[in-house]
């Protein structure tokens, strides 16, 4: 019965590839989020949409694009990757006021 | 964005209580403190939140200074499982975003 659940768990690609993230959450939450972890463990967020509405971008490179297809749902696809690019990246959902909760994260490594 | 510092690292042995501090000098009426921890290879973990009064639950206790400048999250009786990684973050009212910091890294010896 995982809450938020993420795939890949880890995935291994070349610069200049593009590949996708997938979320989904299964909560009944209204809000889902993009957190980036780098190798200093610093957890940033990157996006927030809420019922399908992008809310919070926050100054990241626009080769990232969210997409919600549904309220349950928040993918992540990122064009021509970069070396910097590689990082932990954790999906979460919450509602209004309601804590975080976050995926397992997928280990993302641009070679 | 307010911030909270907190100490790099603590250590405690098993089945002793622990204090972990935050401070948050900057914080303003209507955010909240929030703890979440982050296990190795997992995804941060919702402990406890307040606002004023201390706070108990099943995980651990929020202790909130009265000036609110200050917080500690105890955990009574430390177990292995509790060695994580704990981060002390002000929530404003019901925004949606969480500013994690730095964190505590807690070890915990047997």
């Amino acid at each position: 019965d995982t809450a938020v659940s993420q795939t890949p768990k880890y995935l291994v690609t070349q610069m200049g590839n593009d590949k996708s993230i997938k979320c989904e959450q299964n909560l009944g939450h209204d809000t889902m989020y993009w957190y980036k972890q780098d190798s200093k463990k610093f957890l940033k967020i990157m996006f927030s949409y809420n019922n399908k509405e992008l809310i919070i971008n926050e100054t990241v490179p626009n080769r990232f694009s969210p997409k919600s297809p549904d309220k349950a749902h928040l993918n992540l696809h990122i064009n021509s990757l970069e070396l910097g690019d590689s990082a932990v990246y954790f999906c979460a959902s919450s509602s209004v006021g309601s804590p975080l909760h976050f995926g397992n994260g997928t280990r993302l490594t641009v070679t | 964005d307010a911030k909270t510092t907190q100490p790099n690292s603590m250590e405690s042995n098993e089945e002793e209580p622990v204090h972990l501090p935050c401070n948050h000098s900057t914080i303003s009426g209507t955010d909240y403190i929030h703890w979440y921890l982050q296990l190795p290879s997992q995804g941060p973990e919702y402990v406890i939140h307040g606002l004023t009064s201390n706070v108990n639950n099943r995980m651990a206790s929020l202790a909130i200074a009265e000036d609110r400048k200050s917080s500690t999250l105890i955990l009574h009786r430390a177990t292995l499982r509790d060695a994580a990684v704990y981060y002390c973050i002000l929530r404003w009212g019901d925004t949606d975003k969480l500013i994690f910091g730095t964190g505590t890294r807690l070890q915990v010896f047997p």
